[in-house]
């Protein structure tokens, strides 16, 4: 079965600080790679699709990266509304469409 | 503007019914195809169904193969999801995706509000 392995789960960091999250797949999946922010009580947003595209109106100071198994996801410096919870997810093996179980970006 | 709103959530006993509901607007309806994915109370995100732009194209996640039914009406640019045989285990929230499908893959956007399911006795 097709899985995505987000690591850390959960990270606390510092307004201003550069953040990496990880996503592993099980299977390559050349760019298939999606990542996601959900904010407390809110529906996910659309950050990053193809890996490294990043996706109408998300602020520059995100970026995503990598091919085949391994994928980051940085945020070059944190600002305050970036506390959230983000999310990868493969679209390469159809139809199931596999999410990671999510990283929390907690204020320190 | 482009926005999805869900509705048709509530309480339902195990082996109940629900049909969910979600009306789409400020895009081209029938030029998508559309999927919900869920999210259990305080865990990550599932997806469950989708379906293609004319509605000839239907998929299942396995959990939802048999219970669930993903159907639309571009006539009144609306998709919805059936579900019977409600287990406790379908709690959740449940969001209505529009899923852009483009050469370098798909993905999901936006999202609806979601609409909270709960399957309790």
């Amino acid at each position: 079965d097709f899985q995505m392995t987000q690591s850390p789960s959960s990270l606390s960091a510092s307004v201003g600080d550069r953040v990496t999250i990880t996503c592993r797949a099980s299977q390559r999946i050349s760019t298939y790679l999606n990542w996601y922010q959900q904010r407390p009580g809110k529906a996910p947003t659309l950050l990053i699709y193809d890996a490294s595209r990043l996706h109408s109106g998300v602020p520059s100071r995100f970026s995503g990266s990598g091919s085949g198994t391994d994928f980051t996801l940085t945020i070059a410096s944190l600002q305050p509304e970036d506390f959230a919870t983000y999310y990868c997810q493969q679209s390469y093996q159809t139809p199931s469409f596999s999410f990671g179980q999510g990283t929390k970006l907690e204020m320190k | 503007q482009v926005q999805l709103v869900e509705s048709g959530g509530g309480l339902v006993k195990p082996g109940g019914s629900l049909r969910l509901s979600c009306g789409v607007s400020g895009f081209s309806f029938s030029d998508y195809y559309m999927a919900w994915v869920r999210q259990a109370p305080g865990k990550g995100l599932e997806w469950v169904a989708y379906i293609g732009r004319s509605g000839d194209l239907l998929y299942y996640a396995d959990f939802a193969k048999g219970r669930f039914t993903i159907s639309r009406d571009n006539a009144v640019n609306s998709v919805y999801l059936q579900m019977n045989g409600l287990r406790v285990e379908d709690t959740a929230v449940y969001f209505c995706v529009r899923d852009v499908r483009a050469a370098a893959g798909n993905w999901f956007d936006p999202w609806g509000q979601g609409t909270l399911v709960t399957v309790s006795s």
